[in-house]
């Protein structure tokens, strides 16, 4: 099985910041099989990366995904209001199981 | 529009079985492109994979969970089921069923819809 480990586990930034988020996988992600979502308290995961770079339909371009073999980069060129919230890292690359890292919360500094 | 929604007891006994639905609208259980999933959260902690279902009955589970797990589709009523037996505290949890992406290279792959959410809490 392989875990993921996300650092920090919170981000205390301010709107207008650029914000990088870690996941660091415990064997090589096959092929950069992974993916972000981001939630927010109450609601369930939105999907925002997919094969490590992909921008799901409908995501703003400010959310990039990079990385490759065991170090994976979400990054948030300039935060906005809406964008405080927790990022959750998840691979599929070697299944199963799909494996979720713990999560990042960014939090408004 | 996609939509899935979960359906099921908010509360469960101990050692009973945890049962709920999803009722996809907007879109056909039946596709020939996306597995549909299933994926809990324990209050205040991170997303763990139960288990994944095509139209056709193929299923992955995760092997923590498998010797409880049963997953089902019903074509008929746009739906598939958990079934989780032997509940304990431990399986308190917000449940939400979710699309996979198209299948590819990989038949399991990231989850692309969710449903809102269903809280089930396992106590006497």
């Amino acid at each position: 099985e392989i875990v993921l480990t996300q650092s920090p586990g919170t981000l205390s930034l301010s709107p207008g910041e650029r914000a990088t988020l870690s996941c660091r996988a415990s064997q090589s992600v096959t092929s950069s099989q992974l993916a972000w979502y981001q939630q927010k308290p109450g609601q369930a995961p939105r999907l925002l990366i997919y094969g490590a770079s992909s921008r799901a339909t409908g995501v703003p371009d400010r959310f990039s995904g990079s990385g490759s073999g065991t170090d994976f980069t979400l990054t948030i060129s300039r935060l906005e209001a809406e964008d405080f919230a927790v990022y959750y890292c998840q691979q599929y690359g070697r299944s199963p199981p799909l494996t979720f890292g713990g999560g990042t919360k960014v939090e408004i500094k | 529009q996609l939509q899935l929604q979960e359906s099921g007891p908010g509360l469960v006994k101990p050692s009973e079985t945890l049962s709920l639905t999803c009722i996809v609208s907007g879109g056909s259980v039946r596709s020939n492109t996306n597995f549909w999933g299933w994926i809990r959260q324990a209050p205040g902690k991170g997303l763990e994979w139960i288990g994944s279902i095509f139209s056709s009955g193929n299923t992955y589970y995760n092997p923590s969970l498998k010797s409880r797990i049963t997953l089902s589709v019903d074509t008929s009523k746009n739906q598939f089921s958990l079934k989780l037996s032997s509940g304990t505290a431990a399986d308190t949890a917000v449940y939400y069923c979710a699309r996979h992406g198209p299948v590819g290279t990989l038949l399991i792959n990231w989850f692309d819809s969710w449903g809102q959410g269903t809280l089930v809490t396992v106590s006497s």
